[in-house]
């Protein structure tokens, strides 16, 4: 079936302490993309990846790291998390980002930071 | 000034009426629009794409694009209790970003 997966769904953690959340799709994909969404200020794009070891800030990057090392996989780091990020999170992929691209978003991570 | 705008509801329409949504956008150079649907908790849903001025329509759904009033809209003929959604506006950027509205919530009663 054609996917994309996070893992974990749900996580609480503590302000400081290193996490990373992961995303891979399996669709062959070129875009890869995460957001977090908020209460009144909807989707959000934090940072995009055009294709292996290409990526680009979006609009909300500050506090977040991402790689992309392997075409499928596209984690979001968070090296030292704070309550301000506590948010829910989404993956997204399409094919190369065209245009006409659709995105397919992952089922979402629910991220609370005490 | 917000990239997308959306009329953010809550829209309450009877089964079986049509169900409008708008929503404008700021950066001319904007290349493509969508419209997903997010159920409660769930991940959003791709409905419609649309590229080009004018109307496309999809089953019960049509896309309407005017790129000289910067205006998308989303009509739902016959609208139906499983349509009861958040309805998130989605523009592609000229470069490669995308931005959301802030949804509309629509409320489909039996």
């Amino acid at each position: 079936e054609a996917q994309v997966t996070q893992n974990p769904r749900y996580l609480i953690t503590v302000t400081g302490k290193k996490l990373t959340v992961t995303c891979s799709q399996n669709m062959n994909h070129e875009y890869m993309s995460w957001y977090r969404q908020d209460p009144g200020l909807g989707l959000r794009q934090i940072y995009y990846s055009m294709n292996v070891e290409v990526t680009d800030k979006g609009d909300v990057p500050e506090g977040y790291k991402v790689s992309r090392k392997e075409k499928r996989n596209f984690p979001l780091i968070l090296e030292s998390p704070s309550p301000n990020q506590t948010s829910l999170y989404f993956c997204a992929s399409s094919l190369s980002g065209g245009a006409i691209d659709e995105q397919f978003f992952g089922p979402g991570t629910r991220l609370t930071v005490l | 000034q917000k990239e997308v705008e959306q009329n953010s509801g809550p829209l309450s329409v009877p089964e079986g009426a049509i169900a409008s949504l708008n929503c404008t956008y700021s950066d001319r150079g904007s290349q493509s629009f969508f419209w997903y649907r997010q159920y409660s908790g769930k991940s959003p849903e791709l409905i419609m794409s649309i590229y080009s001025n004018g109307d496309k329509e999809d089953g019960r759904f049509t896309a309407q694009l005017n790129k000289a009033s910067q205006y998308v809209s989303l009509l739902i003929r016959d609208s139906q209790p499983s349509d009861s959604a958040t309805y998130l506006c989605a523009v592609k950027g000229p470069g490669n970003q995308f931005y959301f509205g802030t949804g509309t919530s629509l409320t489909v009663i039996p």
